[in-house]
C-alpha cells in the first residue's frame, strides 16, 4: 500500500524556534507538496518540488523554506516559528503528469506555536 | 483571489437522501477537477475526478457533474450514509511549473443525520 509518512502527528514549539517537518514517501513519486489547512481557508499550497533539489513557491511561501535532497524526502522548515503558523500541515506526493487523482496525502502534522 | 470556490461551509443531509456539494471555479485553464474527502486528524483522500472533456463521471454512490460553460461542478452522493460525514474539498488541476499543482477550495463540511 502506497504511503506518505509525516514524522510527527502533533508538535508544540515556541515562538522563534526553527522547526523541521519531515515527509517521506515510498512510491518513487517525482512531485511532492506541502499544504497547510486552516478552518475556513481550506488547503493552501506552501511549496512544492518536482525533482530532487528542485523547489517552487506555492501560494503562501512566506516564513517557510523547503529541502529535497533525496527523491523520497521533502522537508518543510519554519525558520523562526510564529503563532500565525499554528496549523495543520499536510504533505502530498504524486507521479509526474498525474494530477488526476494522483495525489497521496500524509496524515498531517498538527503544529502549535506558543 | 480564490480560483476554486465552495460557497457552502457546511451541509446537513438526512441519511438515505441525496447530498449535493457544489464548487465553482474561475480559471479556464483548469483541465481536471477532483473531489477529496477528509476526516478529522487524517489527510485528504481522493474520491472522484473528472476531465474537462467530460460532463459526468460516476463511481458507485458518487457522481461528479461538470458544466464548463458555467464553470461549475457538483458532487452527488446517493444514498448518503453516516460514514460520508466529512469535509469535502473540491480541487482543480492546471500545469504549474514542472508539477501538476492542485488548487483547493475551502471545503464543505457534510453532516449526515440519522
Amino acid at each position: 500500500d502506497v504511503k506518505v509518512t509525516q514524522s510527527s502527528r502533533y508538535l508544540v514549539k515556541r515562538t522563534g524556534e526553527k522547526v523541521f517537518l519531515e515527509c517521506v514517501q515510498d512510491m518513487d513519486h517525482e512531485n511532492m507538496f506541502w499544504y497547510r489547512q486552516d478552518p475556513g481557508l481550506g488547503l493552501r499550497l506552501i511549496y512544492f518540488s518536482y525533482d530532487v533539489k528542485m523547489k517552487e513557491k506555492g501560494d503562501i511561501p512566506e516564513g517557510y523554506s523547503v529541502s529535497r535532497e533525496k527523491k523520497e524526502r521533502f522537508s518543510l522548515i519554519l525558520e523562526s516559528a510564529s503563532t500565525n503558523q499554528t496549523s495543520m500541515y499536510l504533505c502530498a506526493s504524486s507521479l509526474a503528469g498525474t494530477g488526476l487523482g494522483g495525489y497521496t496525502f500524509g496524515s498531517g502534522t498538527r503544529l502549535t506555536v506558543v | 483571489d480564490q480560483q476554486v470556490k465552495q460557497n457552502s461551509p457546511s451541509l446537513s443531509v438526512q441519511e438515505g437522501r441525496i447530498s449535493i456539494l457544489n464548487c465553482d471555479y474561475t480559471n479556464s485553464m483548469f483541465d481536471y477537477f477532483l473531489w477529496y474527502k477528509k476526516y478529522p486528524a487524517e489527510g485528504p483522500t481522493f474520491l472522484i475526478s473528472i476531465s474537462s472533456i467530460k460532463d459526468k463521471n460516476e463511481d458507485g454512490r458518487f457522481t461528479v457533474f461538470l458544466n464548463k460553460s458555467a464553470k461549475h461542478l457538483s458532487l452527488h452522493i446517493v444514498p448518503s450514509q453516516p460514514g460520508d460525514s466529512a469535509v469535502y474539498f473540491c480541487a482543480a488541476s492546471a500545469p504549474r511549473g514542472g508539477a501538476d499543482g492542485l488548487t483547493f477550495g475551502k471545503g464543505t463540511h457534510l453532516i449526515i443525520q440519522p
